[in-house]
């Protein structure tokens, strides 16, 4: 069955630390592969998304994400943390044929200390 | 341009009453979708409209779930009678097609709490 696995309910990273935030899916094929944040009481804002090509992908915000075929992953990262990036974190992805419907991981949480 | 307008922001309904939702998609989106949020998990598909015409409703209760989008524009979703497990974030998107590569435009949601 097709699933997206956000393996983090919640991560605390300290300001100006990096965070790598973890995705797996399961697919029958390489999916079209997207990060999205929401901040509290807001819906969802595209971060970035993978369609084909370069596996390092720059998204808005600073971020960047990494596809591993091999490890059926597609983590987000960002090299220094600002308390603004305490939001909810949704991996997500969507076949390349068909109906073209996206499925969300459950997201992570993503807390920032002083 | 203008994003995806939702109304109303929050609504809270005893279970067995009806409510509906609206969503104005951004001008000229031809594909609109319905999204329901639960506390703490991802969003869930609940139904997606190419223009005015359905294109996946398999995940919609339609026992008690209804949605329209009659001209292609905006969208109502309605729920009768509710139950206490509707309560959550109905999200409404928007994309140009139905392989729109860009990703959705989600608008703020409504929060739905059924007591």
């Amino acid at each position: 069955a097709q699933s997206v696995t956000q393996p983090d309910i919640h991560i605390t990273v300290s300001e100006g630390a990096s965070l790598e935030l973890r995705c797996n899916y399961s697919y029958g094929a390489t999916p079209y592969l997207f990060w999205y944040v929401q901040s509290p009481g807001q819906g969802l804002q595209l971060l970035l998304k993978y369609f084909s090509g370069d596996t390092l992908v720059q998204g808005i915000k600073g971020f960047e994400a990494e596809f591993k075929r091999s490890q059926s992953s597609f983590n987000l990262r960002k090299p220094s943390v600002h308390w603004s990036d305490a939001a909810e974190y949704f991996c997500a992805v969507a076949p390349r044929t068909g109906g073209f419907k996206t499925i969300f991981g459950a997201g992570t949480r993503l807390f920032v200390k002083a | 341009e203008a994003g995806v307008a939702q109304s109303p922001r929050y609504k809270i309904i005893e279970k067995r009453q009806s409510v509906a939702f609206w969503c104005n998609p951004i001008s000229g989106h031809a594909t609109l979708y319905w999204y329901q949020q639960i506390l703490g998990q991802g969003p869930k598909l609940l139904i997606q409209f190419q223009n005015n015409g359905v294109v996946d409703d398999s995940q919609l209760p339609k026992d008690r779930f209804s949605a329209e989008r009659l001209k292609g524009v905006d969208s109502t979703l309605k729920i009768q009678p509710a139950k206490l497990e509707d309560s959550a974030v109905y999200l409404c998107a928007s994309s140009s097609s139905r392989r729109d590569v860009y990703g959705y435009t989600f608008g703020s949601g409504t929060r739905l709490t059924v007591v």
